[in-house]
């Protein structure tokens, strides 16, 4: 595709669902970031995928966030009981190489509400 | 201390006047620099990169490094409503995988 899409945009879940977000990255691309982004707040950064190689997870608030991407496009954030304090909208973005100059560009996000 | 740090503003310009967003950034051999624009209830897109010390230019955009400083600046001239946004700015630091580091961001606001 032209871009980055995620999938759903909205999701609404009660306190102690399971929820799981999509990310298509743009095609060719090698690099995958998953940040969280808080109302009035910069995205903070999860994890980062090189192809299908999960290489920094430091950013993942606690166990009950896991992401993958089996073969190295599309990647899934899933998060498990989830909690209030996850509300957040959920960016995914993409770069063409490995290298630390690269430009990342952005999803439309998914906007994650938990009542 | 935060890595990147933003004043939140709001900032307010007339149209047509110079708008100037500040960025300073705590880990000395960051190396790669970024500034987003973000429209409410948006993704980020990119307005420019500069990994170099001194100005670059881009239509109305210049985007200022000052490494010894830790200081990197974005000016609009000729500021429109339509650039009313959160300006974001990242950092990438080498040997943590690439990831940004993003500042809280500046709400840009221009008055017709």
């Amino acid at each position: 595709g032209a871009g980055v899409s995620q999938s759903p945009r909205y999701k609404v879940a009660k306190r102690g669902q399971d929820v799981a977000l999509r990310c298509d990255p743009i095609s060719g691309h090698v690099s995958l970031f998953w940040y969280q982004q808080a109302l009035g707040q910069g995205p903070e950064f999860l994890t980062y995928f090189q192809n299908e190689a999960q290489l920094d997870k430091s950013g993942l608030p606690s166990d009950r966030f896991f992401a993958e991407r089996p073969e190295g496009s599309v990647s899934t954030l899933k998060i498990q009981r989830t909690q209030q304090e996850d509300s957040a909208v959920y960016l995914c973005a993409s770069s063409l190489f490995r290298g630390g100059t690269d430009t990342q560009y952005f999803g439309p996000g998914t906007r994650l509400t938990v009542l | 201390q935060k890595e990147v740090e933003q004043n939140s503003g709001p900032l307010s310009v007339p149209e047509g006047a110079i708008a100037s967003l500040n960025c300073t950034y705590s880990d000395r051999v960051s190396q790669s620099f970024f500034w987003y624009r973000q429209y409410s209830g948006k993704s980020p897109e990119l307005i420019m990169s500069i990994y170099s010390n001194g100005d670059k230019e881009d239509g109305r955009f210049t985007a200022q490094l000052n490494k010894a400083s830790q200081y990197v600046s974005l000016l609009i001239r000729d500021s429109q409503p339509s650039d009313s946004a959160t300006y974001l700015c990242a950092v990438i630091k080498p040997n943590t995988g690439n990831q940004f580091y993003f500042g809280t961001g500046t709400s840009l606001t221009v008055i017709p």
